[in-house]
């Protein structure tokens, strides 16, 4: 079956720690997406991806990196830069071009310890 | 810049009775439209989305939308409401240039009373 799977489903973060949210997509897409989902805030967009080895950052890139090296996958890391990292979030993957639907992964819980 | 306000950040409904869920959207050039919907602790999963077709889009579950460009809206309705429509409801709206960037509105929490 075609989709997207993110893991781990749950993450916990110790203060000062580094960690790497995975996506992973076999729909053959080539817009790749992070999004950060917070109560009452809706969805807000972190880093996209268009095509391989190439990726912008979103509204709230500060605090986070990704890297484009398959066209597959698209993992995220939080850093310690980032310093309220609970949240969860979601990846999603499109057909490039207008109005094309974006698709998206179960999400990542991301707490801290 | 894009934006989306969703009216109403909680709606109780009854079983059986009439949805309707808003969503005003601002954009400087023709924008696509999509609502999605989340149910608990999973991802997003799309209802209907709006494309410069039909200005009425019929979408999964029952649901429907209507696009008004006077109003600049795109409210979700549906005629009767069940048990497992229950969910969180998500307005995004999108430029029809450049990269396909989805700007969320704040969602709307869907409860349906027995």
């Amino acid at each position: 079956d075609g989709g997207i799977t993110q893991s781990p489903k749950y993450l916990f973060r110790k203060e000062g720690q580094n960690v790497t949210l995975s996506c992973e997509q076999n729909l053959n897409h080539d817009a790749m997406y992070w999004y950060r989902q917070d109560p009452g805030q809706g969805l807000r967009l972190i880093y996209y991806s268009q095509i391989v080895n190439d990726f912008q950052k979103g509204d709230i890139a500060e605090g986070y990196s990704v890297s484009r090296e398959k066209k597959e996958s698209f993992p995220l890391t939080v850093t310690s830069a980032q310093k309220n990292p609970t949240a969860f979030y979601l990846c999603a993957s499109a057909l490039t071009g207008g109005g094309k639907t974006q698709y998206f992964g179960p999400g990542t819980r991301l707490l801290v310890l | 810049a894009q934006s989306v306000t969703q009216l109403g950040s909680h709606v109780s409904v009854s079983e059986g009775a009439l949805v309707l869920l808003r969503c005003n959207y601002s954009s400087s050039v023709p924008p696509y439209l999509f609502w999605y919907v989340q149910y608990p602790n999973q991802g997003l999963q799309l209802l209907l989305k709006y494309t410069s077709a039909a200005t009425l889009v019929k979408g999964i579950n029952g649901f429907e939308a209507e696009f008004k460009k006077s109003e600049t809206s795109f409210h979700l309705t549906k005629p009767s409401a069940h048990m497992r429509d229950a969910a969180e409801y998500f307005c995004a709206v999108s430029k029809n240039q450049g990269a396909q960037k989805l700007v969320f509105g704040q969602g709307t929490r869907l409860t349906i009373n027995p």
